[in-house]
C-alpha cells in the first residue's frame, strides 16, 4: 500500500519553514525520507524506526507516530539547496528491504 | 556509502527492441534492487536481485519482460524487452547500505543516477 504524502507541492522563500507529511494505512516498521533533485539519484535523508531509533542528517529532523502510522519531515530555515522532490518510503516489517515510496512532495525554495 | 555506476545514462530506443542496463557497485553487496520511475512519478520496485538466485519480481512485473542477471556481488543487469512507448522511464539500480550505526535490522538504499529510456 503506497503511503500518502502531503502537500504535493510547496513553494518557500529562503529562511521559511516547511513540514512534509507521510501517512500509511498499515502498520509500519520504519519510515525513510529521500530527496531527489531533478535529473539526479534520490539521496537518503533520514530513517525512523518503530521504537524510536532514528538516523539522518544533522540539519534534518523528522518524527514518527507509530500509532497513527504517520511521519513528518521538518525543514527549517530553508535554503535554496533544499529544493527538490521529497519521497517518504515505508517498510512494513523488521528485516524487510522492500521500500514502498509515496508520490513525492515537490519543494521549491526561491530567493 | 556504496558508489553505483549505471550504464547507459540515457538512450532512445525503437519500439520492439530490447535494452540492457548495467549496474556496477564499488563494494560487495548482498541485495540489489531495480526501480522504475515514470516521468514525474514515484519510485516503483521492479525486482530484488540476490547473487546466486532468481530475482524476485513485484506484482505487475514479469521475468519475460524484465529479465535480470546477478552474476556476482558487485554487478547486475536489467533488460527491458520488446519495448513500447509505455516503457519510457528512468530505471534505477539501488543497493542496501549501512549508514554507520547498524540500526536494528534497518538498512537504507543508495541509488544509482538512473538510466533514462525513451521509446519511440
Amino acid at each position: 500500500q503506497q503511503p500518502v504524502q502531503s502537500p504535493q507541492a510547496v513553494i518557500l522563500r529562503e529562511g521559511e519553514d516547511a513540514v512534509i507529511n507521510c501517512s500509511s494505512s498499515k502498520a509500519l516498521y520504519s519510515v525513510h525520507w529521500y530527496r531527489q533533485k531533478h535529473g539526479e539519484a534520490p539521496v537518503f535523508l533520514m530513517i525512523l524506526l518503530k521504537g524510536g531509533e532514528q538516523k539522518g542528517h544533522e540539519k534534518i529532523s523528522a518524527s514518527f507516530n507509530e500509532k497513527k502510522q504517520q511521519s513528518s519531515l521538518y525543514l527549517t530555515a530553508s535554503q535554496l539547496s533544499y529544493s527538490g522532490t521529497y519521497f517518504c518510503g515505508t517498510v512494513g516489517g523488521a528485516g524487510s528491504y522492500q521500500l514502498t515510496f509515496g508520490k513525492g512532495t515537490k519543494l521549491s525554495v526561491i530567493p | 556509502s556504496a558508489v553505483i555506476s549505471q550504464k547507459p545514462s540515457r538512450d532512445i530506443c525503437q519500439r520492439g527492441t530490447s535494452l540492457t542496463i548495467q549496474c556496477q557497485v564499488d563494494s560487495q553487496v548482498t541485495m540489489m534492487f531495480w526501480y522504475r520511475q515514470q516521468p514525474g512519478q514515484s519510485l516503483t520496485l521492479i525486482a530484488t536481485a540476490n547473487q546466486g538466485s532468481e530475482a524476485t519480481y513485484e506484482s505487475g512485473f514479469v521475468i519475460d519482460k524484465f529479465p535480470i542477471s546477478r552474476p556476482n556481488l558487485t554487478f547486475s543487469t536489467l533488460t527491458v524487452s520488446n519495448m513500447s512507448p509505455e516503457d519510457s522511464s528512468i530505471y534505477l539500480c539501488s543497493v542496501e547500505d549501512r549508514i554507520g550505526v547498524p540500526l536494528s535490522g534497518a538498512n537504507v538504499l543508495t541509488f544509482g543516477a538512473g538510466s533514462r529510456l525513451t521509446v519511440l
